[in-house]
């Protein structure tokens, strides 16, 4: 079974600059969570959709950072204008359905963002 | 919120002793606890969970214990390998209700000595 799919690895931006990072979940998960890690800290949670509907989205900086999941299976995270703080390694996870059933949540490579 | 801290933030261990790592929780709703591996350039990886309304479960060479009155939960690893060395984080969840945010500690970075 595929793993959960991100692309780019790597990504360096100018400060003000946009990006935007891919997720592709695995195959059948309903659940799609971003979840932002700075150098030496855990993952922390920006977003999470179950199919294409927001879940949880309270950690997300909406003045600069948006989300879809327009048909429920890959998403994009988009910074615009990016930070210097913003520079970070961003992880997509999928989990099955998100409900009692199943809580596992499986993670990606991640994007390694740097902002300069 | 739930605030997760977790400890040693290093740890050095011979090959073939035992590795230890304690986190504590806030949040008494929290009934989830995944223990994840982090190896350098690559995504968390889920190596065990615990619900809680299981005291301990093992895998192998890997055991997950949880106090719910005293919230915490600890890792242990027994018979270490060089392969075992890695970054590893706990994290609290309170499942059941949709919004499943996973709350992480700090990580412990674990070196096993050949």
């Amino acid at each position: 079974e595929a793993g959960v799919a991100q692309s780019p690895r790597y990504k360096i931006i100018e400060k003000r600059q946009s990006v935007a990072f891919w997720c592709n979940p695995i195959s059948g998960h309903a659940t799609l969570y971003w979840y932002q890690q700075i150098l030496g800290q855990g993952p922390k949670l920006l977003i999470q959709f179950q199919n294409n509907g927001v879940v949880d989205d309270s950690q997300l900086p909406k003045d600069r950072f948006s989300a879809e999941r327009l048909k429920g299976v890959d998403s994009t995270l988009k910074i615009q204008p990016a930070k210097l703080e913003d520079s970070a390694v961003y992880l997509c996870a999928s989990s099955l359905d998100g409900l009692a059933s199943s809580y596992e949540q499986y993670f990606g490579p991640g994007t390694r963002l740097t902002v300069t | 919120g739930e605030n997760v801290e977790q400890h040693p933030s290093t740890l050095s261990v011979q090959e073939g002793d035992s590795a230890v790592i304690k986190c504590t929780y806030s949040d008494s709703a929290s009934n989830y606890f995944p223990w994840y591996k982090q190896e350098l350039g690559k995504g968390p990886q889920l190596i065990i969970d615990i619900r809680s309304n299981v005291g301990e479960k093992k895998d192998q060479r890997i055991a997950v214990t949880l106090n719910k009155t005293a919230k915490h939960f600890s890792l242990h690893i027994t018979e270490t390998q060089p392969e075992d060395s890695a970054v590893y984080f706990c994290a609290a969840s309170v499942m059941g209700t949709g919004a499943n945010n996973l709350f992480f500690g700090t990580g412990t970075r674990l070196t096993v000595i050949p």
